[in-house]
C-alpha cells in the first residue's frame, strides 16, 4: 500500500538550532515528491518539488534532499517565523493513474 | 498574480442540510483538485478535474459528495445531507497542466456541521 510517513510529529527548536525533518515513503512509480509549508488557518504553501534520487533544492534557510526511500527538509539556523507545519506529499503513478498522497506533517516551533 | 481563492472561508450548517463550496483556480490552470483536511492530518484527496471533466473521483467518500466544473475554470463541491463527520477544512488546488505539475492551494473553507 502506498504510504507517506513524516517524523517527528512535532519539533521545538531554539532560534539558530539547525535540524532536519524526515519524510519516508513507500509508493509504486514515484513521479515527484513535494514539500509544503502550512500556517494555521491557511492552505499549504508550495516550497519544493524533487523528482529523482540525489536531487537537492534550496530556498533561504531550507534545503530539501531526496533518496530512493526518503526525503529530508533541512532547516539551517531557523528563526521564529519558520514556525509552521511542514507537509510532504508524493505523487505516484500506477497503471496510468496518478495518486497524490500527503503525510500528516511535522509541526515545527522555533523559540526566540 | 492572483492565487487560488475559495468561498466561503467558513461555513456552519446543520446536520442534514445541503452545502456548496466554491473554488476559483489560478487563471490558465487546467487541472483542479479538491482535498479534505481534518485537524492534525494531511490533506486527503477527493477529486481531480482536467478541464471540465472529473478525471479521478476515487477519493469522494460516498454519493453525498459531488463536484462540478462546467466551464473548466470555477469548481463547486456539493455535499448533500451533511453529517457531523463531514466537518473539516476543504482545500482546493490547481496546477498548470497535467497531474504531474506542482499544485497550488487555496486558503480552504472550514465546514462545521452542527
Amino acid at each position: 500500500e502506498d504510504q507517506v510517513t513524516q517524523s517527528p510529529e512535532a519539533l521545538r527548536l531554539q532560534e539558530g538550532e539547525s535540524s532536519s525533518l524526515n519524510c519516508s515513503y513507500t509508493v509504486s512509480g514515484l513521479r515527484g515528491l513535494f514539500w509544503y509549508r502550512q500556517d494555521p488557518g491557511k492552505g499549504p504553501e508550495f516550497l519544493f518539488t524533487l523528482y529523482s534520487a540525489g536531487e537537492e533544492k534550496e530556498k533561504e534557510r531550507l534545503k530539501a534532499t531526496l533518496t530512493k526511500k526518503e526525503s529530508f527538509l533541512h532547516i539551517t539556523a531557523p528563526k521564529p517565523e519558520d514556525s509552521a507545519t511542514y507537509l510532504c506529499a508524493v505523487q505516484a503513478s500506477t497503471s496510468g493513474t496518478y495518486k497524490y498522497i500527503f503525510g500528516t506533517g511535522t509541526r515545527l516551533k522555533v523559540l526566540a | 498574480g492572483a492565487g487560488v481563492s475559495q468561498t466561503p472561508s467558513n461555513k456552519v450548517t446543520e446536520k442534514g442540510k445541503y452545502v456548496e463550496l466554491r473554488c476559483d483556480p489560478i487563471s490558465g490552470h487546467t487541472a483542479l483538485y479538491w482535498y479534505r483536511q481534518s485537524l492534525g492530518q494531511g490533506p486527503e484527496f477527493l477529486i481531480y478535474f482536467q478541464g471540465t471533466g472529473a478525471a479521478d473521483d476515487s477519493g469522494l467518500p460516498n454519493d453525498r459528495f459531488f463536484a462540478v466544473r462546467p466551464e473548466g475554470s470555477v469548481s463547486t463541491l456539493k455535499i448533500q445531507r451533511t453529517e457531523r463527520g463531514d466537518s473539516a477544512v476543504y482545500l482546493c488546488a490547481s496546477s498548470l497542466g497535467t497531474r504531474g505539475d506542482t499544485q497550488y492551494f487555496g486558503p480552504g473553507t472550514r465546514l462545521t456541521v452542527l
